[in-house]
Formats: C-alpha cells, sequence, structure tokens
C-alpha cells in the first residue's frame, strides 16, 4: 500500500527557508489523487498548508500563500514544501498526506506519512 | 477567516456513547471529514463525506450532519478511543480548514 515519509532538515534559523521533501512509495505520484502538506505546532490542532495535484496545479492557505511553493517531481516520486521568511511561530510537526479526490469529490487525507519535527530558532 | 468550531474536551465512561460536535457556517454546502489522532502518531481519517467510514475502521464511528453541524458519534466507546479529534472541511472557495480539536477521555 501507500506509504508517505517525510524527510529535511529539522532545525532552521529565524529568516531563512523551511524545506521537505515527501517521498511516495507502494504507489505513483501520477495517480488521480493530490498530495498534501499539513502541520501541527507543538501542544496546538492541525493546520492545512497546501495541496499539489501532479500537473503541477496546487491549492494554498490564503494565511501562508505568500510563503509557501509546494512542487512536485514525477521522476523521484515525491513531492515538496517550500516555506520562506519562517520564525518561531513556524516551529511544528509537518505531515505529509494523500488527499483522495474522484470525480471531482473529495474523499479526505487517507495516508498520512510520520510527520517530522522543524524548529526554527537560532 | 473561515473557522469551524468544536469543543474542546468530550469525557465518556467505557461503553457509553460519545458525540463530538464540528459548528461552521459552511457546512451545509460543504462535506466535513473527522481525523483521530492518537499521542505521538499521525492523524487518522475515521469518517469522510460527513457519514461515510472508510475500510477498516470499526462500525462503533459514525457521523452525521444537520444545517450547520456535524456530529461524530463513537457508540460503545472503548479506551483505545482515547485521543484528540479534528473535523475537517472547506470554506466557500474550497480552502481546507481543520476544526481545533477535541480531546476525548475515557474515563
Amino acid at each position: 500500500q501507500v506509504q508517505l515519509q517525510e524527510s529535511g532538515p529539522g532545525l532552521v534559523k529565524p529568516s531563512g527557508t523551511l524545506s521537505l521533501t515527501c517521498a511516495v512509495s507502494g504507489g505513483s505520484i501520477s495517480s488521480s489523487n493530490w498530495w498534501s502538506w499539513v502541520r501541527q505546532p507543538p501542544g496546538k490542532g492541525l493546520e492545512w498548508i497546501g495541496e499539489i495535484y501532479h500537473s503541477g496545479s496546487t491549492n494554498y492557505n490564503p494565511s501562508l500563500k505568500s510563503r509557501v511553493t509546494i512542487s512536485v517531481d514525477k521522476s523521484k516520486n515525491q513531492f515538496s514544501l517550500k516555506l520562506s521568511s519562517v520564525t518561531a511561530a513556524d516551529t511544528a510537526v509537518y505531515y505529509c498526506a494523500r488527499v483522495v479526490v474522484a470525480t471531482s469529490v473529495y474523499y479526505g487525507m487517507d495516508v498520512w506519512g510520520q510527520g517530522t519535527t522543524v524548529t526554527v530558532s537560532s | 477567516s473561515y473557522e469551524l468550531t468544536q469543543p474542546p474536551s468530550v469525557s465518556v465512561s467505557p461503553g457509553q456513547t460519545a458525540r463530538i460536535t464540528c459548528s461552521g457556517d459552511a457546512l451545509p454546502k460543504q462535506y466535513a471529514y473527522w481525523y483521530q489522532q492518537k499521542p505521538g502518531q499521525a492523524p487518522v481519517l475515521v469518517i469522510y463525506k460527513d457519514s461515510e467510514r472508510p475500510s477498516g475502521i470499526p462500525e462503533r464511528f459514525s457521523g452525521s450532519s444537520s444545517g450547520t453541524t456535524v456530529t461524530l458519534t463513537i457508540s460503545g466507546v472503548q479506551a483505545e478511543d482515547e485521543a484528540d479529534y479534528y473535523c475537517q472541511s472547506a470554506d466557500s472557495s474550497g480552502t481546507r480548514v481543520f476544526g481545533g480539536g477535541t480531546k476525548l477521555t475515557v474515563l
């Protein structure tokens, strides 16, 4: 079955750029699914960051849109997140997830990575 | 910005029924989804499209919708159901939104 694995630096300096990758195994990133990023600050709830289709189409959280870029690399079967101008408020566990969409109907995020902790600190 | 409102906590005794609500103005027009998250683990989808249950999710989990409120019901609560539960939906533009989460305590 499909598995997702996040990777990237665990520590990012303030004002820098957070970069994470989600490797997809057991399935193709070019399937009819979207691929999403969700984060969770320590002790707080989930926040949707954005999502991408293998064609490159994206949807972003308006509150983060000016700082977020999500991209896909079909040759490596992975997708990535870049978040610029980070502050301590961006410290969180970052999850990648598969979004099931069929005939334009959203079925939710049914497969999640284990999450990776990113701390913004000097 | 659009918000989904959940109670911070719900407590029930084993074997009883737990009901967790989620309120939002767009819920009459947008489906709701429910995720269970245990400490240190990734979320798990337990209900999609208001009331559908993914394969592998126990039948004691059910969902319903009425107007601007959706409800996750756990019948015959077990100790293993103790977790945080998040509703998720979308605003009128399609932006995905999560509720603040509800901590379910099994007494």
